[in-house]
């Protein structure tokens, strides 16, 4: 499975943007750039996924590098729920039917 | 609509007792996941199934056997339980593994 780095822990304030970075130098052609997020004491929630193409949906946006070998999440205004662990996991959609998840990052939101 | 029940949600074994840990969907879902979460630390992949009767191996299978014979529940065994299985176990399943929805996870320490 191609690998994932995130930073271990970031920190912004409530109301303002927050861009969270992934690294994946070893994405292959198949992978999809998923991301999750885990509220304390919760299981993860599904946040957003894409291929080549910027996403955006209720919750986020997604933006991927031309070359696929970064992505960023994009909160486009904090709140304190937001404050969570957010998990950056390659897909591979022509292999095994699993999401590895790395190391995540811890997203603190100050009031 | 009860999503991914986990059972028990907290369990005291000591070393060498062996349990059960089920998991159940009502979502009609071909796939299933067993994970653990160690604190601090993200998800690591026990076992997954893609559908009835099938199950294979993830990251950290070693001292886990699993079953899935009906569609609707994943059961997570330990047969002879150690202090190093103390952790969070998530269970999850998916309609075709791009949007896993999680339970509330068990607790379970191994004294």
């Amino acid at each position: 499975d191609a690998k994932t780095t995130q930073p271990n822990s970031m920190e912004s304030n409530e109301e303002e943007p927050v861009h969270l970075p992934c690294n994946h130098s070893t994405i292959s052609g198949t992978d999809y750039i998923h991301w999750y997020r885990q509220l304390p004491s919760q299981g993860p929630e599904y946040v957003i996924h894409g291929l080549t193409s910027n996403v955006n949906n209720r919750m986020a946006s997604l933006a991927i590098a031309e070359d696929r070998k970064s992505s960023t999440l994009i909160l486009h205004r904090a709140t304190l729920r937001d404050a969570a662990v957010y998990y950056c996991i390659l897909r591979d959609y022509g292999g095994a039917q699993k999401l590895v998840f790395g190391q995540g990052t811890r997203l603190t939101i100050n009031p | 609509n009860a999503g991914v029940t986990q059972t028990p949600k907290f369990r005291v074994l000591k070393t060498g007792q062996s349990m059960t840990l089920l998991c159940a969907q009502d979502m009609n879902h071909e796939y299933m996941y067993w994970y653990r979460q160690d604190p601090g630390m993200g998800l690591r992949l026990i076992h997954y199934s893609v559908g009835e009767g099938t199950t294979a191996k993830g990251e950290v299978p070693d001292g886990y056997n699993v079953s899935r014979l009906k569609k609707q529940n994943f059961l997570l065994g330990l047969e002879s339980a150690a202090p190093s299985q103390t952790s969070v176990y998530f269970c999850a399943s998916s309609y075709s593994g791009t949007y896993l929805y999680f339970g509330a996870g068990t607790r379970l320490s191994v004294l």
